[in-house]
């Protein structure tokens, strides 16, 4: 069985602070993708990130940035300079390495930046 | 770019009544999932299409049937409606490559059961 857990239920940073988001996943599959997304107010659910666990190598997308490490199945998400369109809520999903397979999410963070 | 419609957007319906949600996938996408999240919870996987056939089912309530139509649109339809399935309803959808594929959500349908 797969699980993706997000400690974090809530944190609230001020305007151009940076912060990072936790993700720990379990699963017994050898090979995985991970992904985050992101739920605005407005309720759509947004792909940010898909990273496969042959790849370790860590991502940076503008003020986004992305660490994982199969060592401790954690794949944690920073956002540098935080800003007030930040605020969401932000999931972490695994899923196994094969085609249309569903999506195991956590119960998510909700960030809040402060202006 | 194209993204993944849903409609309708916002549904009230009375409890025993059914509803019917509808889910046009991104073009040339050939997977459709189906996803519940009740308030303040997280995403929970109901079933999927692939090619108009069942690829997988989640914890779907046996009052809910969906399928996908030859023009890859899918239809959830859900009978004896009940107070708790007031939630948001996601469809998803992808290509298949032969791994796991991104999914990329429509805006949900909002369902609300008095």
């Amino acid at each position: 069985a797969q699980k993706v857990t997000q400690a974090q239920t809530e944190i609230s940073v001020v305007e151009k602070e940076d912060v990072t988001l936790d993700c720990v996943y379990e699963t017994r599959d050898t090979t995985y993708y991970l992904f985050w997304y992101k739920q605005p107010p407005s309720g759509e659910l947004v792909f940010l990130i898909r990273r496969n666990s042959f790849d370790e190598q860590n991502e940076i997308s503008g003020r986004y940035s992305w660490n994982f490490q199969k060592s401790t199945s954690s794949f944690n998400f920073t956002i540098t300079a935080s800003q007030v369109v930040d605020s969401a809520v932000y999931f972490c999903a695994l899923s196994p390495n094969f085609g249309n397979e569903k999506l195991t999410f956590g119960t998510g963070t909700r960030l809040t930046i402060i202006p | 770019a194209a993204g993944v419609i849903q409609s309708p957007r916002h549904l009230i319906k009375e409890k025993r009544e059914t509803a019917t949600l509808k889910c046009y996938p991104i073009p040339r996408h050939d997977t459709v999932y189906w996803y519940q999240q009740g308030p303040g919870q997280d995403p929970q996987f109901l079933i999927s299409f692939y090619e108009k056939m069942q690829s997988d089912k989640g914890s779907i309530p046996d009052r809910f049937s969906a399928q996908q139509f030859s023009d890859y649109h899918s239809e959830l339809n859900m009978s004896s409606l009940e107070l708790g399935d007031s939630a948001l309803y996601f469809c998803a959808s992808s290509i298949s490559q032969g791994a796991a594929d991104t999914q990329y959500f429509g805006p949900g349908t909002r369902l609300t059961v008095l």
